[in-house]
């Protein structure tokens, strides 16, 4: 199984700055199948990035994804009020899907 | 407008069953595999099963295996999770699920907002 570790754990930023979050892979992972959800305090996940890079419907362009093998990364251009929550990356694999940890952004 | 409401969820003894349901709208729903993916309190997320659209496949993590059913009703535009064996580490938001695709569940596009199962005595 593909295990996911994402870091910082929390990272405490103040609006308009930018956030830098990391997803590495214990192996291994094709890009097509990394994805990257928002979830805030009692709502469900929202999708972000799909296939590593491509932006779900909706989603602004201050949202970008990156990476490949092992290590994958989203990037929030310059934060927003609306962008603090926990971000998780997943990956498809072997027919099942592993989720990261999560990384929680939050206001400074 | 996609839209996933899920369900069934409450309060459950160990070793017993619950059966949470996932009615959809805004989409063709034999057109989509679905899937669920739960969240214990306070932890992240897990994906526990998923479902082709037609209903011919079926997946499990390895922590469900055995105990859970996942199923579908295209006619009903209905998915269901059958619990079977429930131990306390079942406790969580259980979400409904839809995939881009038919076969394949890279991710989901579009959740739930979620039903709570409590496992206990």
């Amino acid at each position: 199984e593909v295990v996911l570790t994402q870091s910082p754990g929390t990272l405490s930023l103040s609006p308009g700055e930018r956030a830098t979050l990391s997803c590495r892979a214990s192996q291994s992972v094709s890009s097509t199948y990394l994805t990257w959800y928002q979830q805030k305090p009692g709502q469900a996940p929202r999708l972000l990035i799909y296939g590593a890079s491509s932006r779900a419907t909706g989603i602004p362009d201050r949202f970008s994804g990156s990476g490949s093998g092992t290590d994958f990364t989203l990037t929030i251009s310059r934060l927003e009020p609306e962008d603090f929550a926990v971000y998780y990356c997943q990956q498809y694999g072997s027919s099942s899907l592993t989720f990261g940890g999560g990384t929680k952004v939050e206001i400074k | 407008e996609v839209h996933l409401l899920e369900s069934g969820g409450g309060l459950e003894q160990p070793g017993g069953s619950l059966r949470l349901s996932c009615t959809a709208s805004g989409f063709t729903f034999s057109n989509y595999a679905m899937g669920w993916v739960r969240q214990a309190p306070g932890k992240g997320l897990e994906w526990v099963s998923a479902i082709s659209g037609s209903g011919g496949t079926t997946y499990y993590a390895d922590s469900v295996k055995g105990r859970f059913t996942i199923s579908r009703d295209n006619s009903e535009n209905t998915l269901y999770l059958q619990m079977n064996s429930l131990r306390a580490e079942d406790t969580a938001i259980y979400y409904c699920a839809k995939a881009p695709l038919e076969v394949r569940f890279y991710y989901f596009d579009y959740w739930g907002q979620g039903t709570l199962v409590t496992v206990s005595s």
